[in-house]
């Protein structure tokens, strides 16, 4: 199993650029969600899915939108990236509310 | 909404010694609080993690604890290692069901001295 696969890696975008964050994962977990990371701010929550079809909402969502067609993935999209976007994005999945969440590599964007 | 507050930010020990990293939360309705190990450049991985029906849970060097009524929750790590050496972050679960997620604490950096 490769677990939780983000693409790409590292990004860099000029301010109103819009893009999409991968996330695919091969485990069969219906949880999945996005993180973002900015030096010692710890991890916040952007968006989450409880399973295909349906999303909500997380504790930073503005400038961000997600969807949830299939089980396997779950694209992060930037509408129109700005400076403050520049961080490291996570995706993560789990198999249960309680469960173990699975990270993907991570993404570092730059918004210039 | 869920605050979790983090301490400390940066945590020296010799190696050996014991660890200790302490965090808070607000939301009274919190459930569950796993702590996240990241090393230099990689993800965050499950090292332990604790339900609110539960004190105390331990795994080989690690140990959580859970004090409800003051709303604190407490690693310990004993016999520390330079493997140990990484950012630790705890989170905490408030969301009702329906809904998902965690908070994250801002992160302790465990420094461990040979």
């Amino acid at each position: 199993n490769a677990g939780v696969t983000q693409t790409p890696k590292f990004q860099v975008l000029k301010t109103g650029q819009s893009m999409t964050l991968q996330c695919a994962q091969d485990m069969n977990h219906e949880y999945m969600s996005w993180y973002r990371q900015d030096p010692g701010m710890g991890l916040r929550l952007i968006h989450y899915s409880v399973g295909a079809g349906i999303t909500d909402q997380g504790e930073v969502p503005n400038g961000y939108n997600v969807s949830r067609s299939t089980t396997e993935d779950f694209p992060l999209r930037l509408l129109s990236a700005a400076p403050s976007q520049t961080s490291v994005y996570f995706c993560a999945s789990k198999d249960s509310y309680f469960g173990e969440l699975f990270f993907g590599e991570g993404s570092r964007l730059t918004v210039l | 909404g869920e605050n979790v507050e983090q301490h400390p930010s940066t945590l020296s020990v010799q190696e050996g010694d014991s660890a200790v990293i302490k965090c808070t939360y607000s939301d009274s309705a919190s459930n569950y609080f796993p702590w996240y190990k990241q090393e230099l450049g990689k993800r965050p991985q499950l090292i332990i993690d604790i339900r609110s029906n539960v004190g105390e849970k331990k795994d080989q060097r690690i140990a959580v604890t859970l004090n409800k009524t003051a709303k604190h929750f407490s690693l310990h790590i004993t016999e520390t290692q330079p493997e140990d050496s990484a950012v630790y972050f705890c989170a905490s679960k408030p969301q009702p069901w329906g809904a998902d997620g965690l908070t994250f604490g801002k992160g302790t950096h465990l420094i461990i001295q040979p």
